[in-house]
């Protein structure tokens, strides 16, 4: 079947330093492949996507490639923010409407 | 513009207690979900309704019963509640296409003692 698999957590990271949380997915074909924030007490929301190899999904400084050959979707921001702390969940999807979500990331960012 | 909307936002509940949850969206999506999360697990997808008219089960239906009431509306139902269907529920919605990315409510609390 599908499944994601993402870094645990917590992370814990200084302001302005570099985030990377690996993803990587398992899926018979092709699928869309996405970034999700969670911020305390609220719904998801989309963060950015890509719906085909080497796609680079971006927004608010988050970058992620869909890279087919090593089936990951790696996300990345160059220089974190307090109000970034969150928790951030990789997720895909095939042509069934169904996805299916990594168990989450929680990072916090100190000032 | 609200999105989707879920009602109630909290809830609680004894065991064999039976309650509905409502959930409904005005992006004019055809495609609707309910999901529950759970620490450490992650979404899992309870119902889905890929159009008016249709319902399927997901990953973890055992439970619950569901109802898409118009294109708008989709709610879940808990005919009898039991502890380990404590849980924050989310619903979503998206376009029609398969890949489309999902739109989610702010959610509902529930815990069943």
């Amino acid at each position: 079947g599908n499944s994601v698999t993402q870094m645990e957590g917590p992370v814990t990271l200084s302001e302005e330093a570099f985030l990377t949380i690996n993803c990587t997915y398992t899926a018979t074909g092709y699928p869309s492949l996405f970034w999700y924030v969670q911020y305390p007490g609220e719904g998801l929301q989309l963060l950015l996507k890509a719906t085909k190899a080497d796609d680079k999904g971006s927004n608010k400084g988050f970058e992620a490639t869909y890279r087919k050959e090593t089936t990951s979707f790696h996300l990345e921001k160059g220089s974190v923010q307090v109000s970034d702390s969150a928790v951030y969940f990789c997720a895909l999807t095939l042509n069934d409407y169904k996805l299916s979500f990594g168990a989450g990331t929680t990072v916090t960012v100190r000032a | 513009n609200a999105g989707v909307t879920q009602t109630p936002k909290f809830q609680v509940l004894k065991t064999g207690q039976s309650m509905t949850l409502q959930c409904a969206q005005d992006m004019n999506h055809n495609s609707m979900y309910w999901y529950r999360q759970d620490p450490g697990m992650g979404l899992r997808l309870i119902y889905y309704s890929a159009s008016e008219g249709t319902t399927d089960k997901g990953e973890v239906p055992n439970g619950y019963n569901v109802s898409r009431l118009n294109k708008r509306e989709f709610s879940l139902r808990l005919e009898s509640a039991a502890p380990s269907q404590t849980s924050v529920y989310f619903c979503a919605s998206s376009a029609s296409t398969g890949g489309a990315a999902p739109y989610f409510g702010p959610g509902t609390r529930l815990t069943v003692t």
